[in-house]
């Protein structure tokens, strides 16, 4: 079952900065952090990924909290090609390997 | 490399047919995983295996599911009998053992 909750959707003005936030209470210390978008008609790709430190990509930026109860994909600043679903998952271990279980994920709308 | 391929993007078939969907993961890459997605329960990991050897089949709705991964190249989803309320969208992804997972375009299952 999905361990992350996120708000169902979000809105957006163009070349504005967005923060999609996530909460995993119960991520244990060698879950890593993976968000993951999906635009229409697409397969999910794959956006960025931490474990404690703040990450920063070409994409986006995620940022984690101490505890690490929580996170938040930044887009700094949204497009039209960015309106999709964002997906916050935990890879977690076992069975001698990982496995990444989706959630709801957050529906962002971008306004022009 | 060209992604994660699966076949064919579109299938329709009727009720009692059987229905073979087939996948061929990026080379190189040791997971593969089956999701299926629907508007009423999102993006569901269905099976996932490691070295071509199944790991968890859980999330294998009925036994009418079975997934196959003959080598590391190849793998296929099999519904038999097809029932119309196994109409979704399929999707493939692979990964090189604990990195980001790699989505292909997924396939549009209709049964009527």
């Amino acid at each position: 079952d999905a361990k992350t909750t996120q708000p169902n959707s979000m809105e957006s003005n163009e070349e504005e900065p967005v923060h999609l936030p996530c909460n995993h209470s119960t991520i244990s210390g060698t879950d890593y952090i993976h968000w993951y978008r999906q635009l229409p008609s697409q397969g999910p790709e794959y956006v960025i990924h931490g474990l404690t430190s703040n990450v920063n990509n070409r994409m986006a930026s995620l940022a984690i909290a101490e505890d690490r109860k929580s996170s938040t994909l930044i887009l700094h600043r949204a497009t039209l090609r960015d309106a999709a679903v964002y997906y916050c998952i935990l890879r977690e271990w076992g069975s001698g390997t990982y496995k990444y279980i989706f959630g709801t994920g957050t529906r962002l709308k971008v306004l022009a | 490399d060209a992604g994660v391929i699966q076949s064919p993007r579109h299938e329709v078939t009727e009720m009692g047919q059987e229905v073979t969907l087939r996948c061929k993961p990026i080379s190189g890459h040791n997971s593969l995983f089956w999701y299926r997605q629907t508007m009423m329960r999102g993006l569901e990991l269905l099976i996932y295996f490691n070295n071509n050897v199944p790991i968890d089949d859980s999330g294998m709705p009925e036994d009418r599911f079975s997934a196959k991964m003959p080598n590391a190249s190849f793998s296929t989803l099999k519904i038999q009998p097809s029932e119309p309320r196994d109409s979704a969208v399929y999707f493939c992804a692979s990964s090189p053992g604990g990195s980001p997972l790699h989505f292909g375009n997924g396939t549009r299952l209709t049964v009527t």
